[in-house]
């Protein structure tokens, strides 16, 4: 069946560091792929999303591009801030919204 | 950002209560779904609602029991819970459920569910 499979956290950084959070996937047709973003005490956001093969999705300095040929939608951002510490979660959709396991990113002063 | 709407914010019962987790959205969307997240597990989608009416039930224990009076409003009545049954209860709405499009799910705040 379709799935998700996310980098294990957390994912301790200094504000300003580099982010990568890797996101691959399965799936038999040909899924939107998402990044949901959850803050402390809070529901999902809808980070980002991109719909077809090569869409770059872009939201709050955060990017991810859906590559095909590795089936994966990998999560950067250029420079950190604490305010981003949160769990990010990439999800696929076909039929139904399928989510990863999240990774929590803790950033650092 | 106050588009979907939870209450209460958390909840302790015991095995034996009845209880209703309150879900309301103010998007304009006609479809609504109940979601599962435990520690460390991915979230679970529940049930699924289109138009008022239950389009998806995941295996879901008889114990939680959802009710869609119209497209704003969802309920889960929770009866005879367990212990591992306590998690954060979100509840999520979208456009549209059956037309394929890459609909967008807005999430509530979540119920944190702690059952003694």
């Amino acid at each position: 069946g379709d799935s998700v499979t996310q980098m294990e956290g957390p994912v301790t950084l200094s504000e300003e560091a580099f982010l990568t959070i890797n996101c691959t996937y399965t799936a038999t047709g040909y899924p939107s792929l998402f990044w949901y973003v959850q803050y402390p005490g809070e529901g999902l956001q809808l980070l980002l999303k991109a719909t077809k093969a090569d869409d770059k999705g872009s939201n709050k300095g955060f990017e991810a591009t859906y590559r095909k040929e590795t089936t994966s939608f990998h999560l950067e951002k250029g420079s950190v801030q604490v305010s981003d510490s949160a769990v990010y979660f990439c999800a696929l959709r076909t039929d139904k919204l399928i989510f990863g396991t999240g990774t929590r990113l803790q950033v650092f002063p | 950002e106050t588009g979907v709407t939870q209450t209460p914010r958390h909840l302790v019962m015991g095995m034996t209560n009845k209880k209703s987790l309150k879900c309301e959205q103010h998007l304009g969307h006609n479809a609504m779904y109940w979601y599962k997240q435990s520690a460390k597990k991915p979230l679970e989608l529940m049930f699924v609602y289109s138009l008022e009416e239950r389009v998806e039930n995941n295996s879901v224990p008889s114990r939680f029991s959802p009710e869609c009076p119209n497209s704003s409003h969802l309920f889960l009545h929770l009866h005879t819970l367990q212990p591992e049954d306590s998690a954060l209860y979100l509840c999520a709405s979208s456009q549209d459920h059956t037309t394929g499009l890459p609909y967008e799910q807005y999430f509530g705040p979540g119920t944190r569910l702690t059952v003694t």
